[in-house]
């Protein structure tokens, strides 16, 4: 079985400032993971993805997260967050060599204050 | 088109009666899935067709819910006899290859949100 957890339904910080959302996952093998952005009303957009390489992966808008094996996190972060950055945000993770399907976390709320 | 389409947007319907979604995936995409979310969740996965062909349906929470993809392009998700722990949203992703061996991200639409009344 595939889980993932996002501890914080909330996250605030203030613009300029550092983020990170978190994400642990849980599977029986090496996973692939993920993260999506969603806006109000909106479908989710694909930000990153981990698949195998380097532990840090970058991707749109100027986000990265690092895979983390032994703590098998998978954290989302941006240096600088910009106003714009708020949204809803989702991590996922799919063990490849059993399951077909995203299993999501119940996502992250981030609100970047002016 | 450039992106996966769903329609309609929003869905209003009565307790009992049925109801369609459709899915018009990214051209070419072999893979395409069906997932719901439900308000302040994150999607749960409903099922998956890889071409014209449905692989998995484990996550379809009652024979009420039914999909299809008959020609593996555009495909419809109907759920009889609406009740109203079925209002939610009503996801569609599609990624390129068989999913099996991808590692590519899936493509999403916008939702049909559905209220039962």
């Amino acid at each position: 079985a595939q889980s993932v957890a996002q501890p914080e339904d909330q996250v605030n910080v203030a613009e300029g400032n550092p983020l990170t959302v978190k994400c642990t996952y849980s599977v029986s093998g090496n996973p692939y993971l993920f993260w999506y952005v969603q806006y109000p009303n909106r479908g989710l957009q694909f930000l990153l993805k981990y698949i195998t390489g380097d532990n840090l992966v970058k991707g749109s808008y100027g986000f990265e997260a690092e895979f983390n094996k032994s703590q098998t996190s998978f954290h989302l972060k941006k240096p600088s967050a910009l106003v714009s950055d708020s949204a809803l945000y989702f991590c996922a993770v799919r063990d490849p060599g059993s399951a077909r399907q995203l299993t999501f976390g119940s996502g992250t709320q981030l609100t970047v204050l002016p | 088109g450039a992106g996966v389409s769903q329609s309609p947007r929003y869905k209003v319907a009565k307790r009992g009666q049925d109801v369609a979604l459709r899915c018009d995936p990214i051209s070419g995409h072999v893979s395409l899935f069906w997932y719901q979310q439900a308000l302040g969740q994150g999607p749960e996965f409903l099922t998956y067709f890889q071409n014209e062909a449905q692989l998995d349906k484990s996550g379809l929470p009652s024979d009420r819910f039914f999909a299809e993809r008959p020609e593996g392009s555009v495909s419809t998700l109907k759920i009889q006899r609406t009740q109203q722990e079925d209002s939610a949203v009503y996801l569609c992703a599609s990624s390129p290859l068989n999913e099996q061996f991808s590692n590519q991200p899936q493509h999403f639409g916008d939702g049909t949100r559905l209220s039962i009344l």
